[in-house]
This record gives C-alpha cells, structure tokens and sequence, in this order.
C-alpha cells in the first residue's frame, strides 16, 4: 500500500525520558512534517522538511528535533519528555508545493 | 499571524445536507484544505481548492469559495451516519514550504 506510516502506534513513557518516533512515507514525496494534535484537536505544524531547508516552528521546544535518514523518513526525537508533550503527532508528506499533504496514522504519546 | 476559525459542533439528520463553514484571515493563501478525522483515526483529505477558483464539486462534496470575505464552506449532500467525523478547514501559502494553518475543527454529528 502507498501511504505514510509512523510507528509506534501508541507510546507510554516517563518524564525524563528520551523517545523517538519513526515516518516512513513510499509515495514519492520530497517533503515531509510533524504536526502536533493537543487533547482539544487543535492541530498545530511543528517541523517542515525537504532535502534542502528545514523549516522550524518558532514555537516548538529544541528538545524536538526531526531527523532524516533518507528522502522516505522524517523521524522525531524527543529529549527529556514532559507532561505536556502528551498529544497525538501526526507525520505528513507532500510535493514540496502545490499538492495536499498526506497524513500517517498518528502517534499517541503519554508523558506520565 | 494566520488564523482560520470553525465553528465546534453541527448535528444534522440523516439524508440532510450539512454546511461546515471556515474563515481566515490570511489574504495570501493559496491553497485551502478540508480533511476529516474520525475517532481515534489520521486526518483523510476530502478536497482543496485553489484560491483563484470559487468552486469545486467531488460527488456529495462541495467547496465554495469567498476569496474576498475570506470564507470557505463544505457542503456534504444527502449527509450519512459514516460522515459522522471532525472536520478540519486548513490553509496554506505556496512560498511557506506548504506548510498548513488548521482550524479548530468542525464537529459533525449526523442523526439517524
């Protein structure tokens, strides 16, 4: 199946923590982005990523950080996790302009 | 900045019509979006207009187009139990690595 996928599905951790969660996108894309989808919905970019430029959300703590194996994976890695980190992320990919972006599954994420 | 507001909540009957409306405020966007997330789910993309266009229509779906009040609608046609979902409008701009601005989301509850 062509599609965005993330893993793991769901992750429980504690505060302190360090964890990471994987994208993998197989439709060609040249762009890939984490969004964040707090306990009210509201949805929110947080990284924006192709082979060339790294766009950052001025908002998002630099204890995230998205890192890219390869064109098909935006990975993100999250240092000492806190309370409020819990959220569903959702990974995204897309032609870098023009085309809708196509969302994975999503990550629910408890800090506990 | 951007922003782009949904009213929360519409509960229609079965075989109804529903209008789910959004506006935003940023006159350089290009691209407008409706994805629908069901519970527990990732966001599927319904359809996107482009802002020069007033309209778009895909089977039930309809996208209208206000460029000059800012205000973008989807109409679902003879609206079923399984388009029961939260409705989330977007925004993006074609120089900003097409990353999207999401409304609150649109709760649709459809009645039997």
């Amino acid at each position: 199946d062509t599609a965005v996928s993330q893993t793991p599905k769901y992750l429980v951790t504690q505060m302190g923590n360090d964890k990471s969660i994987k994208c993998e996108q197989n439709l060609g894309h040249d762009t890939m982005y984490w969004y964040k989808q707090d306990s009210k919905k509201f949805l929110k970019i947080m990284f924006s990523y192709n082979n060339k430029e790294l766009i950052i959300n001025e908002t998002v703590p630099n204890r995230f950080s998205p890192k890219s194996p390869d064109k098909a994976h935006l990975n993100l890695h999250i240092n000492s996790l806190e309370l409020g980190d819990s959220a569903v992320y959702f990974c995204a990919s897309s032609r870098l302009s023009g085309r809708a972006p196509i969302f994975g599954p999503g990550t629910r994420l408890t800090v506990l | 900045g951007e922003d782009v507001e949904q009213s929360l909540f519409l509960s229609v009957r079965e075989g109804d019509s529903s209008v789910i409306n959004c506006t935003y405020t940023d006159s350089s966007s290009t691209y407008l979006y409706w994805y629908k997330q069901e519970p527990g789910a990732g966001l599927q993309l319904l359809t996107y207009i482009f802002s020069n266009m007033d309209m778009k229509q895909d089977q039930r779906l309809t996208v209208l187009l206000n460029k000059k009040d800012k205000h973008l609608s989807l109409r679902i046609a003879d609206t079923q139990t399984g388009d029961s979902a939260i409705y989330f409008c977007a925004e993006s701009e074609d120089n900003a690595g097409n990353m999207l601005t999401f409304g609150g989301g649109t709760r649709l509850m459809v009645k039997p």
